[in-house]
């Protein structure tokens, strides 16, 4: 099973500045990378997918980047809405679907 | 655009099956475009992948749930289902239903639906 590990685990940002969030695969996964962002009480949306192609209708301020193991999701200047919790899910491994635990943004 | 609406109890009982449905509208479950997935997320924790189902019926499962995991679908309503045996608490969660593009991300996904196993 490929494990994916997401850092930190609660990242505390002010509106406005720009957020980092870290994913790492315990082997490549080339490209095969999605993220996702959780609002209380709602299903996972889509944002990133191929590691760095924005989902439809997703801002241009949230931007992938990686390759490999390594993988950053950067929000460039936060919005209030954008405090949730971010997900990285591999699909390398097609028939063993992961996902990371999720990194909280928080105010 | 397509939507996804789980359902299904939201009690079950230790050693018995949970089961949930899945309602796809605004497009085709018979579509060889997509595949159709079941995801769940017991509270405060992350996400695990169930399985999923191809409009040819061909399903792919967890190796960890795969024991007593069953996904079927019924294209004359256009819903896929949900069957997990022998459940116990450890399988309280949420429960998602979500269209699985053939590379293999998740979108869009149903608003969950909470299955709680309790006697």
């Amino acid at each position: 099973e490929i494990v994916m590990a997401q850092s930190p685990a609660t990242l505390s940002v002010s509106p406005g500045e720009r957020a980092t969030l870290s994913c790492r695969a315990t082997q490549s996964v080339n490209n095969n990378l999605a993220w996702y962002q959780q609002r209380p009480g709602q299903a996972p949306r889509l944002l990133i997918y191929g590691a760095s192609t924005r989902a439809t209708g997703i801002p241009a301020r949230f931007s992938g980047s990686g390759s490999g193991t390594e993988f950053t999701l950067t929000i460039s200047s936060l919005q209030s809405e954008d405090f949730a919790v971010y997900y990285c899910q591999q699909y390398y491994d097609w028939l063993q679907i992961t996902f990371g635990q999720g990194t909280r943004l928080e105010i | 655009q397509v939507q996804l609406q789980e359902s299904g109890p939201g009690l079950v009982k230790p050693s018995q099956t949970l089961s949930l449905t899945c309602t796809v509208s605004g497009g085709s479950i018979s579509s060889t475009s997509y595949y159709w997935s079941w995801i769940r997320q017991p509270a405060g924790k992350g996400l695990e992948w169930i399985g999923r189902i191809f409009t040819s019926g061909s399903t792919n499962y967890n190796p960890s749930l795969k024991s007593r995991v069953t996904i079927s679908m019924d294209t004359s309503k256009n819903q896929f289902s949900l069957k997990l045996n022998s459940v116990t608490a450890a399988d309280t969660a949420m429960y998602f239903c979500a269209r699985d593009t053939v590379t293999g991300w998740f979108d869009p996904w149903g608003q969950g639906t909470l299955v709680t196993v309790s006697s």
